[in-house]
């Protein structure tokens, strides 16, 4: 069976780090990129960010949101994406979910993505 | 960077009509649209990608339709377990690369 699972969620206080993993199951981790994906509370889905396969490099993308304070790493002998969280706010709080990407290439030859299979999430709570 | 508008923000649709949930782009995304179901304290699902490809497991009275900026999400008869928030989405891979999703919309029942 195909899974991720979120771990590392809880609460932190404003200005601090934390990492959460997600660990994949069930499929060939190094094959497929993976995306954070983060929702407030009583709010809609927003992307975090993304890291490639090594085929296309395992370079990453960040939402504007978090860049310069989120790092996402991968290690694929584990089947683990991470999600290094530093400088914390408090609309940073939410439930934190990761995802399987999918590739694929349209008619012009250009490369896209979308999110097969996603974890249950894990909540961070960022307040003093 | 593109944006993503659906419509309506609630939809009240009774059990075996037919539901049609709306999703603009800002600017073409060609056919490169999905779309997932969330239910309540659950995980986002996929049901659609590519604008009209339905996912594993989907059943076949959710279809998607529309390329450029207009896509359309439609379940043709509502079983009670489709009453749910359904986001669209887009990924960019010009510059800034990264994925939108819009807003969502609430189906409830009528």
């Amino acid at each position: 069976e195909v899974q991720l699972v979120e771990s590392g969620g809880g609460l932190v206080q404003p200005g601090r780090s934390l990492r959460l993993s997600c660990t994949a199951s069930g499929f060939t981790f190094g094959d497929y990129a993976m995306s954070w994906v983060r929702q407030a509370p009583g709010k809609g889905l927003e992307w975090v960010g993304f890291i490639r396969s090594k085929a296309y490099g395992g370079t990453t993308e960040y939402a504007a949101s978090v860049k310069g304070r989120f790092t996402i790493s991968r290690d694929d002998s584990k089947s683990i994406a991470y999600l290094q969280m530093n400088s914390l706010k408090t609309e940073d709080t939410a439930v934190y979910y990761c995802t399987r990407d999918v590739d694929y290439y349209d008619s012009s030859g250009y490369i896209y993505y979308y999110m097969d299979v996603w974890g249950k999430g894990t909540t961070v709570t960022v307040s003093s | 960077e593109i944006v993503m508008t659906q419509s309506p923000a609630t939809l009240s649709v009774s059990p075996g009509e037919r539901a049609t949930l709306s999703c603009r782009a800002s600017q073409s995304v060609s056919s490169n649209l999905a779309w997932y179901q969330q239910k309540p304290g659950q995980a986002p699902r996929l049901l659609i990608y590519g604008a009209s490809t339905r996912a594993t497991g989907i059943p076949a009275r959710f279809s998607g339709s529309g390329s450029g900026t207009e896509f359309t999400l439609t379940i043709s008869s509502l079983q009670s377990e489709d009453f749910a928030v359904y986001y669209c989405q887009q990924y960019n891979n010009w510059p800034p690369i990264m994925y939108t999703f819009g807003q969502g919309t609430k189906l409830e029942i009528k």
